[in-house]
């Protein structure tokens, strides 16, 4: 079945950067593009951005611009998601997701595969 | 961007309760409209795609309708493990995605 794993934990210091894993099985790695969505503490989810693993292209939401880099590895099916410049309110649960759909605009139809997500932490 | 807004923020409700959320997009996005539910410390799930299509394995209960710039989603009777946030997300837009506020759903 088509699942996500994230990796760890992270605690960071305000100003460093952390990259955070998702690897993708069960499916072909360059089919469905991959969405990272991030919670901090009680607050909603908030999208920020999207990689196609097939050419790696992106596009980012435009708070996020200029800190996130996304990037995959489609020998080991991983994608990351870097943010740099951290501050206290980058404190959340980071998820990846993906549509996995075998139709054609299935990008359309939201997000049905998710990781367990990572906790980063930014603190001093 | 695409502002997308939920009412109530929160309800409170029984079980057995009819339950209705809405979200209003700032503008139009024909049906490209999904809801998830979410319990705390827990992934989003899919519920609904394409404003009203049921996604598999979910219960009949829950239904979506809307289109346009209005869109909603009903719990027919509400059961114990309803109780949750539900966020809905415009795809229109694609690539660029964005959520609505968030509804809790309370036990009265």
């Amino acid at each position: 079945q088509v699942q996500l794993v994230q990796s760890g934990a992270e605690v960071k210091k305000p100003g460093a950067s952390v990259k955070v894993s998702c690897k993708a099985s069960g499916y072909t790695f360059t089919s469905y593009y991959m969405h990272w969505v991030r919670q901090a503490p009680g607050q909603g989810l908030e999208w920020m951005g999207i990689i196609n693993p097939s050419g790696g292209s992106t596009s980012y939401a435009q708070k996020f611009q200029g800190r996130v880099t996304m990037t995959r590895d489609t020998s080991t099916s991983t994608v990351y998601m870097e943010l740099s410049s951290l501050r206290s309110e980058d404190t959340a649960v980071y998820y990846c997701a993906c549509r996995a759909m075998n139709i054609q605009k299935y990008y359309y139809y939201g997000m049905d595969v998710w990781g367990q997500g990572t906790t980063v932490t930014v603190s001093s | 961007d695409i502002q997308m807004t939920q009412s109530p923020s929160s309800v409170s409700a029984s079980v057995g309760d009819r339950v209705t959320i809405t979200c209003r997009a700032s503008q139009g996005i024909s049906s490209w409209l999904a809801w998830y539910q979410q319990k705390p410390g827990k992934a989003p799930k899919l519920l609904i795609y394409a404003a009203s299509s049921l996604q598999s394995g979910v219960p009949s209960r829950f239904s979506g309708s809307g289109s346009g710039t209005d869109f909603t989603l009903t719990i027919s009777s509400l059961q114990p493990e309803d109780f949750a946030t539900y966020y809905c997300q415009q795809a229109n837009s694609f690539p660029r995605l964005t959520f609505g506020g968030g509804t809790k759903v309370e036990i009265k």
